[in-house]
């Protein structure tokens, strides 16, 4: 159980059109699902936290109007890069954990979307 | 800000050697800590967690000890196998403000285990 998936798995656009990856928790509600973007040899960063039915909460440095997350129901949440550049090339990992709040919750990961703007 | 620091590797071994993966951490408050594996292809899977100073978690034998004086979480293995090639990512854990935590990664460690 605690299965999430990302689609599509790897995606490649042109400068200037938008992207929208989803993640799905597959098998339980997820109240939060969280965004991030891991560079070659970095961390993965967080981009962003979303409670369902409420805005997400952007970390510092993330431009919400240039990476748009919906999270409209307890087994889907949307991040939509919008006016992609190649700088916005990477790959995109979501995660969902099932009760907001426990900070001993373990995060479930999808398995990422390599985002190749050209 | 809270960070993680991890040897970065990449790690090589022969089967059945020992494995060490350092992992120091620098929190504010009291963060629990977390060893995520990513296998080739596949997402972050949990490996192990502590949540307070002296915990030991452990799993599919690995053990990594929440170390507050030294803040550090090591990840140890006595014995590798080929099947445990992976990345390997040290985390903590912390409240982010009201009721969210997030996590925050260490770069990641590629081990590789030779037959």
């Amino acid at each position: 159980g605690a299965v999430v998936s990302q689609h599509p798995s790897r995606v490649i656009c042109k400068s200037g059109t938008s992207v929208k990856i989803e993640c799905r928790s597959l098998d339980f509600q997820a109240t939060t699902m969280f965004w991030y973007r891991q560079f070659p040899k970095k961390s993965l960063m967080l981009m962003a936290t979303s409670n369902e039915g409420s805005k997400a909460t952007y970390e510092q440095g993330v431009e919400k109007d240039k990476f748009l997350i919906n999270h409209a129901s307890l087994t889907l949440s949307t991040l939509t890069v919008t006016s992609a550049h190649p700088e916005d090339s990477s790959f995109y990992i979501c995660s969902a954990s099932r009760v907001a709040g426990n900070p001993y919750n373990e995060q479930f990961f999808g398995p990422g979307t390599r985002l190749t703007v050209l | 800000g809270n960070s993680v620091t991890q040897m970065e590797g990449p790690v090589t071994l022969s089967e059945e050697a020992f494995l060490t993966i350092n992992c120091t951490y620098t929190a504010t408050g009291y963060p629990s800590l977390f060893w995520y594996v990513q296998y080739p292809g596949e997402g972050l899977q949990l490996l192990l967690k502590a949540t307070k100073a002296d915990d030991k978690g452990s799993n599919k034998g690995f053990e990594a000890t929440y170390r507050k004086e030294t803040t550090s979480f090591h990840l140890e293995k006595g014995s590798v196998q080929v099947s445990d090639s992976a990345v390997y990512f040290c985390a903590l854990s912390e409240n982010s403000g009201g009721s969210n935590y997030k996590l925050t990664f260490g770069k990641g460690t590629l081990l590789t285990v030779n037959p």
